[in-house]
């Protein structure tokens, strides 16, 4: 069945660095999404990328979708303490389910 | 508009007993999505409901089932339960349509003892 893995699984950073987390799919995607967990809250939407090759940009966060569609990344410039939390990319084949990876746990050094 | 509402917010049962847990989904949102997250796990995909019906089902044993009722709420059960099934359930909303963003509650801690 369809796998998404993370990685890294930890990332510790000093305020200021700048971090990068991947994800990559074992099968062809439709779409791939991404999400922030707070300490102690839910997973809230980041962003959905849909095209081969599509970069989209949030502020200090720039996400990628792989010209295969099969890969992804996160990057986040100059991270600040609000960004501590862990993010999670899923991935989706057509209409099936979401199919989330294990997460990247971001803390931060202020 | 109001978010999606778990309840109940945590719940601690025995070995053995069932639970049964509720969301009701935000308002005109059809499709609910059941996650179950534990720190080694991660996010387990469920089950997801649409119009009543069971649209997918993930890699859980038959003693979790799940339900969703004409007004779009929706149940999840865990029958006979064990101490590996205390996490955080999380359901999600979205509208209908193949690329669906998800809307989170708050979840439901379960923990068995």
């Amino acid at each position: 069945g369809q796998q998404v893995m993370q990685i890294p699984q930890y990332q510790h950073v000093q305020e200021g660095e700048d971090f990068t987390t991947y994800c990559n799919s074992s099968t062809t995607l439709s779409n791939i999404q991404w999400y922030k967990q707070r300490p102690g809250g839910h997973p809230v939407f980041l962003i959905q990328l849909v095209k081969s090759g599509e970069v989209k940009k949030q502020k200090r966060l720039t996400f990628q979708f792989g010209e295969a569609k099969k890969n992804s990344s996160l990057h986040i410039t100059a991270t600040q303490t609000t960004d501590v939390g862990t993010y999670f990319c899923a991935g989706q084949e057509g209409a099936q389910k979401l199919v989330f990876g294990q997460g990247t746990r971001l803390t931060i050094n202020p | 508009k109001a978010g999606v509402t778990q309840t109940p917010r945590y719940l601690i049962k025995t070995r053995g007993q069932q639970v049964t847990l509720s969301c009701s989904p935000i308002s005109g949102h059809r499709s609910v999505s059941w996650y179950q997250q534990t720190p080694g796990q991660g996010l387990q995909f469920l089950f997801e409901y649409f119009s009543e019906t069971q649209r997918n089902k993930g890699n859980f044993p038959g003693r979790f089932s799940g339900r969703q009722f004409s007004n779009s709420r929706s149940e999840m059960n865990v029958s006979t339960l064990e101490l590996g099934d205390s996490a955080l359930y999380l359901c999600a909303s979205s509208l209908s349509g193949a690329a669906r963003r998800l809307h989170f509650g708050n979840g439901t801690r379960l923990t068995v003892t």
